[in-house]
């Protein structure tokens, strides 16, 4: 059974990087057909998708966040990571790691690890 | 860019059946996913692929897809269906993977 579980700092200060990994077992991050992504969610609020790397590398990103995200993928340590820079309180949320393509729902998540961001 | 709408809220009564809308230009083109998600858990697809259920959903849970409207179905409603629902796409134009905003349903 895949599972996924998130890790990271749960606060960050205005104007730093989060950073967050998530640790995939069960399963080979580099199996093909599958992407890998993230998804926030704010308290109270709706789920946001932030972005998703392809078993090839490829990565794709919301464009409202793009200019300040990255998505990464270890293979050999079955490890997906994201950082976004120059954080601000809207980015204080609850953010959550997938398996996705563009043909299969997300259809594995991790828990959830909520970060704040205040200094 | 692609826009998913959905009403923020939908009462029901126990037994009665809801529906859950998610608006979007010619959604019928494309294949929506369903995700039920109860407070402080990670969301949980109840319908994919329009119209199918994942393994170990109720029968009750149906979808729909037509036109410019994607729906959820939910026959004889229990109190343990009250969660948030949000629809999902992946639109090709873009290469952006898209929620709608998402449903509260009230069991009344």
């Amino acid at each position: 059974q895949l599972q996924l579980q998130e890790s990271g700092p749960g606060l960050v200060k205005p104007s730093e990087t989060l950073s967050l990994t998530c640790a995939v077992s069960g399963g080979s991050i580099g199996t093909n057909n599958y992407y890998w992504g993230w998804v926030r969610q704010p308290p109270g609020k709706g789920l946001e998708w932030i972005g998703s790397i392809s078993y090839s590398g490829s990565t794709y990103y919301n464009p409202s966040l793009k200019s300040r995200v990255t998505i990464s993928v270890d293979t050999s340590k079955n490890l997906l990571s994201l950082k976004v820079s120059a954080v601000t309180a809207s980015d204080t949320a609850v953010y959550y790691c997938a398996r996705l393509s563009p043909v299969t729902p997300l259809d594995y998540w991790g828990r959830g690890i909520l970060v704040a961001v205040s200094s | 860019s692609y826009v998913l709408t959905q009403p923020p809220s939908v009462s029901v009564a126990p037994g009665k059946t809801a529906r859950i809308t998610c608006g979007g230009n010619n959604i019928g083109t494309k294949s929506v996913h369903w995700y039920q998600q109860k407070p402080g858990q990670a969301p949980v697809v109840v319908i994919h692929y329009d119209t199918d259920r994942p393994s170990g959903i109720p029968e009750r849970f149906s979808g729909s897809n037509s036109g410019n409207t994607a729906a959820l179905i939910i026959s004889r409603v229990e109190a343990g269906d009250e969660s948030d629902y949000y629809c999902q796409v992946w639109d090709s134009n873009s290469g952006q993977w898209l929620f709608g905003g998402g449903t509260k349903l009230t069991v009344l």
